[in-house]
């Protein structure tokens, strides 16, 4: 079936590093997410992006978060600066109009 | 405040057994609600969902049961297999263009003992 596809799986970066989290989300889908999940702990909605633009984001999309999908290609995360609290599990999700998303496997990243 | 509360954390049940895995929610306004399975190392999968406007919703041996007025949803795994080992998530959220922002609980972990 139709999966989304994250890139790297892990990364590791030093506090104050900026990193870019990459996703390929199913071909023919329209919202894009990103859910962040720290170790033990829920999955928290971070930010949907529609249409070239950002929708919605939480508390947690901090200023130093920024989101992107240049035409056909990576949906990505970016964050810069990083600091020690983004230490988490990064799900991207995608989904086609009014149907629940469909989740990647994730990319770890540990600041350091 | 969480939106989202699931009960029990942990749950232990024998191969064949039903194993029941509770959620509630606090918004009034949220009318979809889908549940995640989650094995180690991958990123969830959705297993089955329902809208506010049913109360029952079956796929096989998952079966969700909803009660609006309650605030509460529980699903149900009957004939419970140890391949059914995994986290399972219920989630919530208010639909329309809306529908994929969710708001997880925080995971039951389910063990099926053959």
């Amino acid at each position: 079936g139709p999966k989304v596809l994250q890139i790297p799986s892990h990364q590791i970066i030093d506090m104050g590093q900026m990193v870019t989290l990459n996703c390929d989300p199913v071909s023919n889908h329209l919202y894009f997410y990103w859910y962040k999940q720290i170790l033990g702990q829920q999955m928290e909605f971070l930010v949907n992006f529609y249409n070239g633009k950002v929708m919605e984001k939480s508390k947690l999309f901090k200023d130093q978060f920024s989101v992107e999908r240049p035409d056909g290609s990576y949906f990505t995360l970016k964050i810069q600066p990083t600091a020690l609290e983004d230490s988490a599990v990064y799900f991207c999700a995608s989904s086609f109009d009014n149907q629940a998303p469909l989740f990647g496997e994730g990319t770890r990243l540990s600041v350091l | 405040q969480q939106q989202v509360r699931q009960s029990p954390q942990s749950l232990t049940v024998w191969e064949g057994e039903t194993a029941i895995l509770n959620c509630s929610y606090e918004d009034s306004t949220f009318n979809y609600f889908p549940w995640y399975q989650q094995f180690p190392g991958e990123g969830p999968a959705l297993l089955i969902s329902i809208r506010s406007v049913s109360d029952k919703k079956e796929d096989g041996r998952f079966t969700i049961f909803f009660n609006k007025r309650e605030k509460k949803l529980s699903l149900h795994i009957t004939d419970s297999q140890p391949g059914d080992s995994a986290t399972y998530f219920c989630a919530a959220s208010t639909g329309g263009s809306a529908l994929g922002r969710l708001h997880f609980g925080a995971g039951t972990q389910l063990i099926v003992i053959p």
